[in-house]
């Protein structure tokens, strides 16, 4: 079936510290792939996207590359900050044929704390 | 702007009574809705999309009679837990999308039911 997995947290690093928070999926078809993020006491928010293979997602100095032939999709950021401390989300969504409804596909979440 | 807000942001209830919350969006019109249910440390899992003016579309495995969902407006659905047991304690959480622009989900902050 349908997955996304994503690495176990909770991650802690220090200030200025690379990030990667592995993300891998299964899924039939093409799927598009997102990343979401949730501050505390906050609704989900939609960090990056990719939609099709080789594409890369940025935003927020956060970073993406769609690899079809890894089936991945992780998150990288250069230089974490402590207000980059959230859960991440990995997702995917697959087309909108089969009356899907282009509805997601959540991994487990990735809980990010970034100490000063 | 794309807000979506969630009422109540928690709530307890007896086993056997029913519960409802509240889903809106603040500030677009909102043609499709969806719910979704998150356990401690899981994904979040679809349990239903709703559109304006129609009935409910239901995962697999949820129980329609139990999760009522009324997507009266374009702005507000509610789902209502009827019979309430403490097997439905969970964190229930909305997302919207915004007429033309169906590829983004906007979240709510999810609403907290605990079930005694």
């Amino acid at each position: 079936g349908n997955s996304v997995t994503q690495m176990e947290g909770p991650v802690t690093l220090s200030e200025e510290a690379f990030l990667t928070i592995n993300c891998t999926y299964t899924a039939t078809g093409y799927p598009s792939l997102f990343w979401y993020v949730q501050y505390p006491g906050e609704g989900l928010q939609l960090l990056l996207k990719a939609t099709k293979a080789d594409d890369k997602g940025s935003n927020k100095g956060f970073e993406a590359t769609y690899r079809k032939e890894t089936t991945s999709f992780h998150l990288e950021k250069g230089s974490v900050q402590v207000s980059d401390s959230a859960v991440y989300f990995c997702a995917l969504r697959l087309g909108y044929d089969g009356g899907s409804q282009g509805n997601l596909i959540f991994g487990k979440g990735t809980k990010l704390s970034v100490k000063p | 702007g794309a807000v979506v807000s969630q009422h109540p942001s928690w709530v307890i209830c007896k086993s056997g009574t029913s519960v409802k919350i509240e889903c809106r969006s603040l500030d677009f019109q909102a043609t499709t809705m969806f719910w979704y249910r998150q356990f401690p440390k899981q994904s979040l899992m679809l349990m239903a999309t709703s559109n304006e003016g129609s009935k409910a579309t239901y995962e697999q495995g949820v129980e329609k009679d139990k999760f009522l969902i009324n997507h009266a407006s374009l702005t507000l659905s509610t789902l209502t837990v009827t019979s309430a047991h403490p097997e439905d304690s969970s964190f229930y959480i909305c997302s919207a999308t915004h007429r033309g622009l169906t590829d983004t989900q906007y979240f709510g902050p999810g609403t907290r039911l605990t079930v005694l």
